[in-house]
């Protein structure tokens, strides 16, 4: 099975400016989670989608949002870029993600730089 | 809540040595945990998850933690590491069930650097 997979890779964007980045989980993995990654906070939890569902949320601004289509690919869109918002974002997906037992299997991310 | 501390930020040890990373946790309700690994400019790769039954977890790699339940830690062990084990490891835990399944919180992270 093809792994999970992220695009694009890398982004350059400017303060103010919006972005969308895209996940396609693994083939029959309805669970996507996105995560954001820096080094001073760490791994952060941004949110869990589940058959087109957000089912959790982390502690982030609505700037941030996301979507999940029925095919199980996942959006995460952040808007009114700021310099803080420059990391690296991940995306996991799982086959059902029901009582967290179920192994996440990470995407390579998205390097996002905001200048 | 759930919490994890990560108690070592940086682990230096020579090749074939062996290593110990070091994970507490906190939570009021029963969990699940993990360990991942992430290479430079990669994603994370799971290693090993304790969900229940044995409290001494093979993974892969050669690695292998053990759940204390009455010390809330889930330390990570490998007996003889080697160059291609240096890497960034993340402990994590989720909760069994209630309104914060499937949100995992991770540790701030161990970078293993591995000499020869």
């Amino acid at each position: 099975k093809a792994g999970v997979t992220q695009t694009p890779r890398y982004l350059i964007k400017t303060r103010g400016q919006q972005v969308t980045l895209s996940c396609s989980p693994i083939s029959g993995h309805r669970s996507v989670s996105w995560y954001q990654q820096t080094p001073g906070q760490g791994l952060q939890f941004l949110f869990e989608y589940f058959s087109e569902t957000q089912r959790n949320k982390g502690n982030f601004p609505g700037r941030f949002s996301g979507r999940q289509f029925s095919n199980s690919r996942s959006e995460m869109n952040v808007s009114t870029l700021e310099l803080g918002d420059s990391a690296l974002y991940l995306c996991a997906s799982s086959l059902n993600g029901l009582g967290g037992a179920n192994t996440q299997y990470f995407g390579p991310g998205t390097r996002l730089t905001v200048l | 809540a759930q919490s994890v501390t990560q108690l070592d930020s940086q682990v230096p040890v020579f090749e074939e040595a062996p290593v110990e990373l070091r994970c507490n946790y906190s939570s009021s309700v029963s969990v699940y945990l993990f360990w991942y690994v992430q290479y430079p400019n990669q994603g994370l790769q799971l290693l090993l998850k304790y969900l229940s039954g044995s409290t001494l977890v093979k993974g892969i790699n050669g690695f292998e933690a053990e759940f204390n339940k009455s010390q809330t830690s889930f330390h990570l062990r490998k007996p003889s590491v080697h160059i291609s084990d240096t890497a960034e490891y993340f402990c994590a835990v989720s909760e069994v069930g209630g309104t914060n399944a499937g949100k995992s919180t991770f540790g701030d992270g161990t970078t293993l650097t591995v000499k020869p």
